[in-house]
């Protein structure tokens, strides 16, 4: 059963800090994974896809890189702002299924 | 070209009532999934729709129901409302029937049990 954690769950930096958030998961049989946003109430905006045959995706000041050996997935946020401030969350598909499993998200607050 | 779209925004109902939620997929979009998404908590899957047929079903009871139509908007339903069944619910559309392309989530429906 695939299981995800993000670490970590919180983070407050001030403006202009570079950011990794952490994802893991236990299963490395995996279709992909997708790392989203979310802002509070709302739904999720798709940020970066990595099919399980790259090693990272970049879009923009986001970065996110993909160890499937290991079952690890890491987004860097270059050059944080306070739009950024939202819950991020990571969810890889496992082979076989029709399904993304979610972890709990970080989150995270950019001050001014 | 218009994201995925998802009706009502915002609901409250009373516990053992029924409930309808809709949502149109992306243009071309063939794929349609639910989740289920209570605060504090990641999404959780409850169905996957391909084709109008149920490819995928999440650990939920069967008071949840879902079905996808020739024009590939979905409905979920769910009967006798519970207090815990108060989440935000989210609708998700991809193009393929497996989950190696992007996919794209709407806005969600608030569901408030009372």
């Amino acid at each position: 059963k695939q299981e995800v954690t993000q670490i970590p769950a919180a983070l407050s930096v001030p403006e202009g800090e570079n950011l990794v958030l952490n994802c893991s998961f236990t299963d490395s049989a995996i279709y992909n994974l997708q790392w989203f946003r979310q802002d509070p109430g709302k739904g999720l905006t798709s940020l970066l896809l990595i099919q399980s045959s790259q090693r990272e995706q970049t879009s923009g000041r986001l970065n996110a890189s993909l160890d499937k050996s290991s079952g690890r997935s890491t987004l860097y946020i270059a050059a944080s702002q306070p739009g950024d401030s939202a819950t991020y969350l990571c969810a890889p598909t496992t082979s076989g299924t029709y399904k993304y499993i979610f972890g709990t998200g970080t989150r995270l607050k950019v001050l001014a | 070209d218009a994201g995925v779209t998802q009706s009502p925004t915002h609901l409250i109902k009373t516990r053992g009532q029924h409930v309808t939620l809709r949502c149109s997929p992306i243009s071309g979009h063939k794929s349609v999934s639910w989740y289920q998404q209570v605060l504090g908590q990641g999404p959780q899957f409850i169905f996957q729709y391909y084709e109008k047929e149920e490819r995928g079903r999440g650990n939920f009871p069967d008071r949840f129901s879902a079905r996808q139509f020739p024009n590939y908007s979905s409905e979920l339903n769910v009967n006798a409302l519970l207090l815990g069944d108060s989440a935000l619910y989210l609708c998700a559309s991809s193009w393929g029937q497996n989950m190696n392309t992007e996919a794209f989530f709407g806005q969600g429906t608030r569901l408030t049990v009372v």
